[in-house]
């Protein structure tokens, strides 16, 4: 089965400053890979994902990379803000054998220090 | 309506109770998914229902017993849990069409067992 592991666990950024977390997955048939955001009592929110034809995506503040040859992918948010603190888990799917659940990473509590 | 509802927000109930957790989607999605989250860690996928059909169960204790009475609704119903049980329980739905696996999740309910 697939394995994704996720680094780093914790990750203090200064407020305006940029925020990087990065994933690695075990599964070369993977191809679908999202990002989701969990706010204390929330609900993961998806908020990008790539998929194995696209090196790399941007919304806004945003992005993501894949390098599939080495198996691993990262999310990157420019210009950090107060409502960038949350737990953000990174995740790896193979899309077109029908539905499947997600495998995810262990999460990455991102703070943003004023 | 691009949001999937779960009811209640909240549970309490002993090992010996019978309850019931509800999720709700309008959004077309013929695929769900139940997930459990335990505190500081990822979720875990518990059952697939891909066109109203169990399509994945993770070997998961007879005392869930999911079910899909129609595409929009997915119940679980819990019978004799333990305490170990008590976690968040996410719903998630997914388009279930090749190329487009999204999920998008519920609030979740907050379960505890006593």
């Amino acid at each position: 089965g697939e394995n994704v592991e996720q680094h780093p666990s914790t990750l203090s950024v200064q407020e305006g400053d940029s925020a990087v977390i990065k994933c690695t997955y075990s599964d070369s048939a993977s191809n679908y890979f999202p990002w989701y955001k969990q706010e204390l009592g929330k609900g993961p929110q998806l908020i990008i994902d790539i998929r194995s034809n696209v090196g790399e995506k941007k919304d806004q503040r945003i992005a993501v990379t894949l390098n599939k040859t080495a198996k691993h992918f990262s999310l990157h948010i420019t210009e950090t803000q107060p409502e960038d603190s949350a737990v953000y888990f990174c995740a790896a799917l193979y899309s077109g054998g029908g539905a499947d659940g997600l495998t995810f990473g262990k999460g990455t509590h991102l703070i943003i220090q004023p | 309506d691009t949001e999937v509802t779960q009811t209640p927000k909240h549970l309490v109930m002993g090992m010996t109770n019978k309850k019931s957790l509800k999720c709700e989607q309008h959004m077309g999605h013929r695929a769900m998914y139940w997930y459990k989250q335990k505190a500081k860690k990822p979720p875990e996928l518990m059952f697939v229902y891909s066109y109203e059909k169990l399509s994945i169960n993770e070997s998961v204790p007879s005392r869930f017993s999911p079910e899909c009475p129609n595409s929009s609704l997915l119940n679980l119903h819990l019978h004799a849990l333990q305490p170990e049980d008590s976690a968040l329980y996410l719903c998630a739905s997914s388009q279930e069409a090749w190329g487009n696996n999204e999920q998008f999740f519920g609030p979740g309910t907050r379960l505890t067992v006593l």
